[in-house]
């Protein structure tokens, strides 16, 4: 597709089960965005893959969560036994980026995708 | 470390009037990007504008414009004739090719009136 796609749109599961959270960047971006947005607040960052890496992961709340990515395109994000306070709406993002660098392709521009409303119960 | 503050919680405006949203940010880099982003209430975030630092000329994107203040680190966004569409959220944030990290600010929340 044209844009950044997540899956699912909406997801209610009950505390204490696992749910997975997919994204799917624009194709050719290598770089790779994962966000948490509380109701009316700003974006927590979570995670940043350049290619199938991920060099920072100091976001993740906790051991509960982790994020993978393969072929250098889907990227996936795990919350294991999830709690209430991990409702929120997660956005992915993804850019052209390059190990930091702009490159004549690259704006600088994120391209976001419409997240992913975990409720918990 | 990098900061973006925004301290407009929430602003209003009348309907083709014209509104400023402010933002101050703090950066390393020397060499940078300043963005505003617009997220409606349909969730998705989308560039509204886009500067880098190393321009002297403030951006505009038709009825959005921004007063780049390099030296106080200010990056103000102003829409004019303001539209039931332009209701958003609107963050501010910087990314410099030195880090990976987009800094996002906490965000305006915009309304337009009728």
């Amino acid at each position: 597709g044209a844009g950044v796609s997540q899956s699912p749109s909406n997801k209610v599961t009950e505390k204490g089960k696992d749910v997975e959270l997919r994204c799917d960047p624009i194709s050719g971006h290598t770089a790779l965005y994962w966000y948490r947005q509380s109701l009316g607040q700003g974006l927590e960052f979570l995670i940043y893959f350049q290619g199938n890496s991920a060099p920072d992961k100091s976001g993740l709340p906790s051991d509960r969560f982790s994020a993978e990515r393969t072929g250098g395109s889907v990227s996936t994000l795990t919350i294991q036994r999830t709690q209430q306070e991990d409702s929120a709406v997660y956005l992915c993002a993804s850019s052209f980026l390059r190990g930091g660098q702009a490159t004549h392709l690259n704006t600088g521009e994120l391209f976001f995708g419409e997240g992913s409303r975990l409720t918990v119960l | 470390a990098q900061t973006v503050t925004q301290s407009q919680p929430e602003m209003s405006v009348q309907e083709a009037e014209t509104v400023t949203l402010s933002c101050t940010y703090d950066t390393s880099e020397s060499n940078y990007y300043l963005f505003w982003y617009k997220q409606p209430p349909s969730r998705q975030m989308i560039l509204v504008i886009r500067q880098e630092a190393y321009k002297q000329q403030n951006a505009t994107e038709n009825r959005f414009s921004v007063n780049f203040q390099k030296a106080a680190k200010s990056f103000s966004l102003k829409i004019s004739d303001s539209q039931l569409g332009d209701t958003a959220m609107y963050f501010c944030a910087t990314w410099g090719p030195g880090t990976y990290k987009y800094i996002f600010g906490t965000g305006t929340r915009l309304k337009v009136l009728a």
